[in-house]
């Protein structure tokens, strides 16, 4: 079946540091790819997403590339701040909705 | 404006007491709605889906019903909790002719 796999559960980073979080998923055909942002007690936001494949998405200084070839969607920044703090989860398109990652937590300290 | 909103934010409920949780969207006429749980910590696990009034989907039921009364409402209910069902509930919905999902504030519910 369609699942993402997120590798790093703790991400634990200083101020502008750079930032990879993996993600690799696994479904038919060339679904949407997603990046979603949880800020502590909050739902999570739609941070980008990606429809065709090869193609980068971007937004608020993160970005992720559609990789077809190694069926991955890692999501970067090169200077992360300490508000980008929270949880990120990689989704996939499986049926009627999402389905997300496991989630990876990062932590940006001062 | 499109909005989505759950209520009640947070209650702290005993083991085997009802439970009924809402959401409740604006802006658009017949989206698709999701009930996803979250358990402290964890990932987000779709729980509901509705299309359409009076039509329930379930994909993991965890002792829990869901019902759509109106085109704009979406409640998750129980009759007996567990303390299993503690967790984070998320609605969600899909505001446009894509897929994107768009999450409400959520409920934080303990069992105790």
């Amino acid at each position: 079946g369609d699942s993402v796999i997120q590798m790093q559960g703790q991400v634990t980073l200083s101020e502008n540091d750079f930032l990879f979080i993996n993600c690799t998923y696994s479904t038919t055909g060339y679904p949407t790819l997603f990046w979603y942002v949880q800020y502590s007690g909050e739902g999570p936001q739609l941070l980008l997403q990606v429809t065709t494949a090869n193609n980068k998405g971007s937004s608020r200084g993160f970005e992720a590339t559609y990789d077809k070839g190694t069926t991955s969607f890692h999501l970067q920044k090169t200077s992360v701040q300490e508000i980008d703090s929270a949880v990120y989860y990689c989704a996939t398109q499986g049926g009627r909705a999402l389905i997300f990652g496991t989630g990876t937590t990062v932590s940006v300290s001062p | 404006a499109q909005t989505i909103h759950q209520w009640p934010v947070a209650e702290i409920k005993a083991v085997g007491s009802p439970l009924s949780l809402g959401c409740t969207i604006k802006g658009k006429s017949s989206p698709n709605l999701y009930w996803y749980w979250q358990a402290t910590g964890g990932t987000l696990q779709q729980l509901f889906y509705s299309i359409t009034v009076g039509q329930v989907e379930s994909v993991v039921q965890l002792n829990l019903s869901a019902s759509r009364p109106k085109d704009d409402q979406f409640i998750l209910s129980t009759e007996k909790l567990l303390l299993s069902h503690s967790g984070f509930y998320l609605c969600a919905w899909v505001r446009d002719s894509g897929n994107t999902l768009y999450f409400g504030e959520g409920s934080r519910l303990i069992v105790v």
